[in-house]
């Protein structure tokens, strides 16, 4: 069973806005991963946040992780037509043996230009 | 272009068979994940193999199967297939054993009638 809920499942906005997706998972992590999936494609890592970790940049990317809540964000700045895409939030567990990720449902985001 | 290669990037087959994925992993990444993507049940971990040795396993089912090889591109054999095995299954893969960005090819997209 998947262990993340992301909020909202879908969201809609125009060029230039930001958009925000939260991620909430249930146990205890090593890091919590996004991950960004085009139409039928592959999934593109987007940026790596570990559980010591509360803030994090990459370009027009911020991911803050909140491991009291067992929650984190995912905030995209001055949004593109091109970020149309579905974006996991994948965590690793901290029992994990290996590094599988578990992945939660994921949210829908649509720029409109 | 993520290096990871999935072939094929579409089957089609009925119920009952048996069929192979293959993944060739980014140059230099000794692990492979498996993963399978459907409307009902999200993105799923089946499997992982570090350097040729089953690392973590997921719910994968008795009829599913799965190597990496010394050459480290792995397979996944799938038999005695049902309606609900259509899906699209994902081949990733990182350098060391866990605990890191993992690069997705764009998948196997199987279809049984």
């Amino acid at each position: 069973s998947q262990q993340g809920e992301e909020d909202p499942q879908a969201l809609s906005i125009q060029e230039g806005e930001n958009a925000t997706m939260n991620c909430s998972y249930k146990t205890s992590i090593n890091n919590l991963q996004w991950y960004r999936q085009n139409s039928g494609r592959g999934l593109v890592h987007l940026i790596l946040i570990r559980s010591n970790e509360r803030e994090k940049h990459s370009g027009r990317l911020r991911v803050t992780l909140d491991t009291s809540k067992k929650s984190s964000s995912l905030l995209i700045t001055a949004s593109r037509a091109a970020d149309t895409a579905s974006y996991f939030c994948a965590t690793v567990p901290h029992y994990n043996q290996g590094g599988k990720l578990i992945f939660g449902q994921g949210t829908e985001l649509s720029v409109k230009p | 272009d993520s290096g990871v290669t999935q072939t094929p990037k579409h089957l089609i087959t009925a119920t009952g068979q048996r069929v192979t994925l293959r993944c060739s992993p980014r140059s230099g990444d000794l692990s492979v994940y498996w993963y399978q993507q459907s409307l009902d049940q999200g993105l799923q971990f089946l499997i992982q193999y570090y350097n040729g040795e089953e690392r973590a396993k997921g719910n994968i089912l008795e009829r599913f199967s799965a190597q990496q090889f010394p050459d480290l591109h792995s397979e996944l054999n799938l038999s005695s297939l049902e309606l609900g095995d259509s899906a699209l299954y994902f081949c990733a893969s990182s350098a060391t054993a866990g605990n890191q960005p993992q690069h997705f090819g764009d998948g196997t997209r199987l279809s049984i009638l």
